[in-house]
C-alpha cells in the first residue's frame, strides 16, 4: 500500500528565504505527482503536475523535482512572500496495470508554511 | 486552468435530515469525479469514485447508503449525505479529472462545509 509523507510538517520562515518541502512515498510505480497549495476553508490549488517520465516543473517561483528510483519529490519556492503561507500538499496516483492510472490520490499530510513579513 | 465548483459552500441542517452537495466541472468533460472529505487540521481523505453513468466506487468503511453519489453527466456528480447526524460535519471536497486526456490532472471544488446540529 503506497504510503506518502510530507517533511516537515510546518515551516515558518522570514520573507524573502528561498526555502524546499520535502515528500517521499514507498512505491515508485506512480503514473503521476502533484503539488497543491490548499488555504484554510478553502478546497485546492495545483500548483504542478509531474507526469512520472519527467523530472521537473517549473511555474514562475517554484519548482518541482522528481526522483522516482528514491520515491522523493521537492517543491523548492523562491523568494518567499507572505502570500505563500498555507498548506502544501503533495499527492500521488498509482500505476495500474493497463499502465495507466485510476484517478484516486494518495495524499501526504501536508507541510503548514508561514512566511513572515 | 480548469475550474471545479460546488454548491453550496456552506450549509447547516439538523441532524435526521438529508444534505445534497454538487460538483460541478464548468469548461472540461468529467469522466470521473473524486468525493473527498477533510476534518480540521487533517489530510484528505478518499470517500468514493464517481463515473459518469456507472455506480460509484465507495472506499472501504465509507457507507454506500449513508453517501449518496449520482454522476448523470459528464460536467455533473452529486453527494446526498442521508439522515445525517453531528459526526457526518466536515468538509466536503471534490474533484474531476478527464481519464481520457493525457496528463489525467485532478482540479478541486472550493469545498463545502457542512455542520449538523
Amino acid at each position: 500500500k503506497q504510503e506518502v509523507t510530507q517533511i516537515p510538517a510546518a515551516l515558518s520562515v522570514p520573507e524573502g528565504e528561498n526555502l524546499v518541502l520535502n515528500c517521499s512515498f514507498t512505491d515508485s510505480a506512480i503514473y503521476n505527482l502533484q503539488w497543491f497549495r490548499q488555504d484554510p476553508g478553502k478546497g485546492l490549488t495545483s500548483l504542478l503536475l509531474i507526469q512520472s517520465s519527467q523530472r521537473e516543473q517549473t511555474s514562475g517561483r517554484l519548482n518541482a523535482s522528481l526522483d522516482k528510483s528514491s520515491g522523493r519529490s521537492t517543491l523548492y519556492i523562491a523568494a518567499s512572500q507572505p502570500g505563500d503561507s498555507a498548506t502544501y500538499l503533495c499527492a500521488l496516483q498509482q500505476l495500474n496495470a493497463g499502465g495507466t492510472s485510476y484517478g484516486k490520490l494518495t495524499f501526504g499530510q501536508g507541510t503548514i508554511l508561514t512566511v513572515h513579513p | 486552468g480548469a475550474v471545479v465548483s460546488q454548491h453550496p459552500s456552506r450549509v447547516i441542517c439538523k441532524s435526521g435530515t438529508s444534505v445534497k452537495i454538487e460538483c460541478r466541472s464548468l469548461d472540461f468533460q468529467a469522466t470521473t469525479m473524486f468525493w473527498y472529505r477533510q476534518f480540521p487540521k487533517q489530510s484528505l481523505m478518499l470517500m468514493a469514485t464517481s463515473n459518469e453513468g456507472s455506480k460509484a466506487t465507495y472506499e472501504q468503511g465509507v457507507e454506500k447508503d449513508k453517501f449518496l453519489i449520482n454522476h448523470a453527466s459528464l460536467t455533473l456528480s452529486t453527494l446526498t449525505v442521508t439522515s445525517a447526524h453531528p459526526e457526518d460535519s466536515s468538509f466536503y471536497i471534490c474533484s474531476a479529472t478527464d481519464l481520457g486526456g493525457a496528463t489525467y490532472e485532478q482540479y478541486f471544488g472550493p469545498g463545502t462545509r457542512l455542520t449538523v446540529t
